[in-house]
């Protein structure tokens, strides 16, 4: 069985930094692009961030562009986001997603259950 | 950059068949797939439909997707409603020109 598994949220100030993190099991993890996808409280979903197979090729959103590295650690079985520079419109549950391909064009075959992440001061 | 545009609401009496569209504002809906992911309050997403009119194993066969080339849409049909079904649903596919990917504004389906 898929499993995706975020942590790292958490409530941080304006202008600071998280990790999170994502850890994989029930698939092998170097053969799937990942996909970071966020919801702010109220809205709809905004993808964020993806990441091929072998971590060779990323994307950004523009609104996090600059901000935000999208890694993963296929030994560990693990995708990650750093997030530099928070702003309080960051606040969101950031959930990861699994690419049905290496390319990450088609997430969503697996979702994670969510990691929140509140800036406030 | 294009747009997916979904209605805000629908809303259908159990047993009945509601269809959610998902229009694309510019470039052929059938360039990319069309994927369609469901989120019940509190929940985190589930797909749904992928691939355009792919039903994961998982999901009932009430739930059916297609892409209409005339209308430049995609859809999500799902028949037979149950309350169970009460939830957002989203639509969303792969942008090129971004390397990365379009969400509807989503779709809150209501069963009464």
């Amino acid at each position: 069985e898929v499993r995706l598994l975020e942590s790292g949220g958490g409530l941080v100030q304006p202008g600071g930094s998280l990790r999170l993190s994502c850890a994989a099991s029930g698939f092998t993890f170097s053969n799937y692009a990942m996909t970071w996808v966020r919801q702010a409280p109220g809205r709809g979903l905004e993808w964020v961030s993806g990441i091929t197979n072998n971590g060779d090729t990323t994307s950004y959103s523009d609104s996090v562009k600059g901000r935000f590295t999208v890694s993963r650690d296929n030994s560990k079985y693990t995708l990650f986001l750093q997030m530099n520079s928070l702003r309080a419109d960051d606040t969101a549950v950031y959930y990861c997603a699994k690419d049905r391909g290496v390319a990450a064009t088609r997430p969503g075959d697996s979702w994670g259950q969510g990691t929140l992440v509140a800036v406030s001061s | 950059k294009f747009m997916l545009t979904q209605p805000h609401s629908v809303s259908e009496s159990p047993g009945k068949t509601v269809t959610i569209s998902c229009t694309r504002s510019s470039g052929r809906i059938a360039t990319n797939y069309v994927h369609w992911c469901q989120q019940r309050p509190g929940s985190a997403p589930t797909t749904v439909i992928y691939e355009d009119d792919q039903r994961p194993s998982a999901v009932p066969d009430r739930f059916s997707g297609s892409i209409d080339r005339s209308s430049n849409s995609a859809s999500l049909t799902i028949s037979g409603l149950k309350t169970e079904d009460e939830a957002d649903y989203y639509c969303y596919s792969f942008d090129s020109s971004i390397n990365g990917v379009v969400f509807g504004g989503g779709t809150r389906l209501t069963v009464l």
